[in-house]
């Protein structure tokens, strides 16, 4: 079946623009994760959405930073007035439940330059 | 304040022989640990996990090995094979949720 699934793969903004990161999570996965690596590190949690509760946003690194989930679908990342230090790679993961023992299966990322 | 460190950055290993990845962390509250498997632009694949009421968990080739009284966990892979060459990350959760990460150990098997 299919994987989880990242639009664009690559995105290249000026510093000050908003951009949008989309995820597409596996079919029937009611938890969906975002993660961040920048270079030379590992991923950092973000912020991740179970069901109809409301999401765990505790990785968000500042107020420019938001996400959305339609049900158990699709998912947007925004990033307002971009930075230089926003520059990673943007991961999305997605398990059929949340708890010990749900893998989270992660889509190839979108690699955000800043510039 | 890093978590989770795998301190080698890398490690080169012959064709057939033992590879060992290490990683360690220091929140007493996680109790299920990963190890993730990374390709160039591929996501991260899942490779192997211990719950902290084990101290081994072995599949096939790959064996996790937890050591809660030294906060350290250990990947071994036996026989190491040229396809293992990628990333390797180690993770570490209390609750299943969020994942905390490690650095990334980049593992090349020579043939």
């Amino acid at each position: 079946g299919a994987g989880v699934s990242q639009s664009p793969s690559n995105k290249v903004t000026e510093k000050g623009k908003d951009v949008e990161l989309r995820c597409d999570p596996i079919s029937g996965h009611t938890a969906l994760y975002w993660y961040r690596q920048r270079l030379g590190q590992g991923l950092e949690f973000l912020i991740y959405f179970q069901g109809n509760s409301a999401p765990d946003k505790s990785g968000l690194p500042s107020d420019r930073f938001s996400a959305e989930r339609t049900g158990e679908s699709v998912s947007t990342l925004t990033i307002q007035r971009t930075q230089q230090e926003d520059s990673a790679v943007y991961l999305c993961a997605s398990s059929l439940e949340v708890g010990v023992g749900y893998e989270q299966y992660f889509g190839p990322g979108t690699r955000l330059t800043v510039t | 304040d890093q978590q989770v460190k795998q301190n080698s950055p890398s490690l080169s290993v012959q064709e057939g022989r033992i590879s060992i990845l290490n990683c360690d962390y220091t929140n007493s509250m996680f109790d299920y640990f990963l190890w993730y498997k990374k390709y160039p632009a591929e996501g991260p694949t899942f490779l192997i996990s211990i719950s902290s009421i084990k101290d081994k968990n072995e599949d096939g080739r790959f064996t996790v090995f937890l050591n809660k009284s030294a906060k350290h966990l250990s990947l071994h892979i036996v026989p190491s094979q040229p396809g293992d060459s990628a990333v390797y990350f180690c993770a570490a959760t209390e609750y299943g949720n969020k994942l905390v990460f490690g650095a990334g150990t980049i593992l090349r098997v020579k043939s």
